[in-house]
C-alpha cells in the first residue's frame, strides 16, 4: 500500500495564484521529499525536509511538515504555466526504498 | 536525466512474450529502483537493489524479475507479458549521502501488451 496520500488530487488556478497541495502519510519517516514530473517524463527531484524540520524553502517553494499530524504541504507561490505538472511526495523510511502517493496534477493557466 | 537512460523507449508486445526492460546509470550510485506508473494511481516500487548484490521486492513484484548485472546496470523482466502489465516504467537511482535517498530517474518505458 501507498505511504503518502496527496490532495487534492488535481489543481487549477490561474498565473500569479499560490498552489498548495497537501501529504499526508501513515508511519514514522527520516525524512518527506516532493518531486515534479512533467507529462510522461521521470520525476525531478525538488525539495526534501528532515523529520526534525518544520519548514524549508527552495526559491518559490515552501514545505512543511507537521510529524504530529504525518502530513506535509507544498506551497509554489506566484505560480507560472511553467509550473503544471504533476507532483509527488515520498517519504522515506529506513531500510526500505522511498515510497510515493498518488500525486496532485496542478494545471496553471496564463 | 541524461545520466539513467532506459531502452527501449517504447516497446509494443502480445501476451505471453518475454520482454527486457534494461537501466544504465553513470552517476556511480548504489542503489537502483524499477517502478510502474498507471494513470492516478502514482508510482508503484516494483525491485530495488541497494548494492550488487542486494535485491528486494517492491509492492508490486509478481509478474516481474530483476537482474543487478553491475553496479551500473539494473535490468527488469516480464516473462511472460499480460495486458494490465501495459504501462510507463521508470528506473531511478540514488545515492544515500547523509542518511538521505534522494532518487534520480531515467526517461521511462512506455510499454503496451495487446
Amino acid at each position: 500500500s501507498q505511504q503518502g496520500e496527496e490532495d487534492p488530487q488535481a489543481l487549477s488556478i490561474q498565473e500569479g495564484e499560490n498552489a498548495t497541495m497537501n501529504c499526508s502519510y501513515k508511519t514514522s519517516i527520516n525524512n518527506l521529499q516532493w518531486y515534479r514530473q512533467n507529462s510522461g517524463r521521470g520525476l525531478v527531484h525538488l525539495i526534501l525536509i528532515r523529520s526534525n524540520e518544520r519548514e524549508k524553502h527552495s526559491g518559490r517553494l515552501r514545505v512543511t511538515l507537521d510529524t504530529s499530524k504525518k502530513s506535509s504541504s507544498l506551497l509554489i507561490t506566484a505560480s507560472r504555466a511553467a509550473d503544471t505538472a504533476s507532483y509527488f511526495c515520498a517519504t522515506d523510511q529506513a531500510g526500505t526504498a522511498l515510497i510515493f502517493g498518488k500525486g496532485t496534477t496542478l494545471s496553471v493557466s496564463s | 536525466d541524461a545520466d539513467v537512460t532506459q531502452t527501449p523507449r517504447n516497446r509494443i508486445t502480445k501476451t505471453g512474450k518475454r520482454i527486457m526492460l534494461e537501466c544504465s546509470q553513470t552517476k556511480g550510485h548504489d542503489r537502483m529502483y524499477w517502478y510502474r506508473q498507471d494513470p492516478g494511481l502514482g508510482l508503484q516500487l516494483i525491485y530495488y537493489s541497494f548494492d550488487v548484490k542486494d535485491i528486494n521486492k517492491g509492492e508490486i513484484s509478481d509478474g516481474y524479475s530483476v537482474s543487478r548485472q553491475a553496479q551500473a546496470k539494473f535490468s527488469l523482466s516480464l516473462e511472460s507479458a499480460i495486458p494490465n502489465q501495459t504501462a510507463l516504467y521508470f528506473c531511478a537511482t540514488s545515492d544515500r549521502t547523509a542518511g538521505m535517498d534522494t532518487q534520480y530517474f531515467g526517461p521511462g518505458t512506455r510499454l503496451t501488451v495487446l
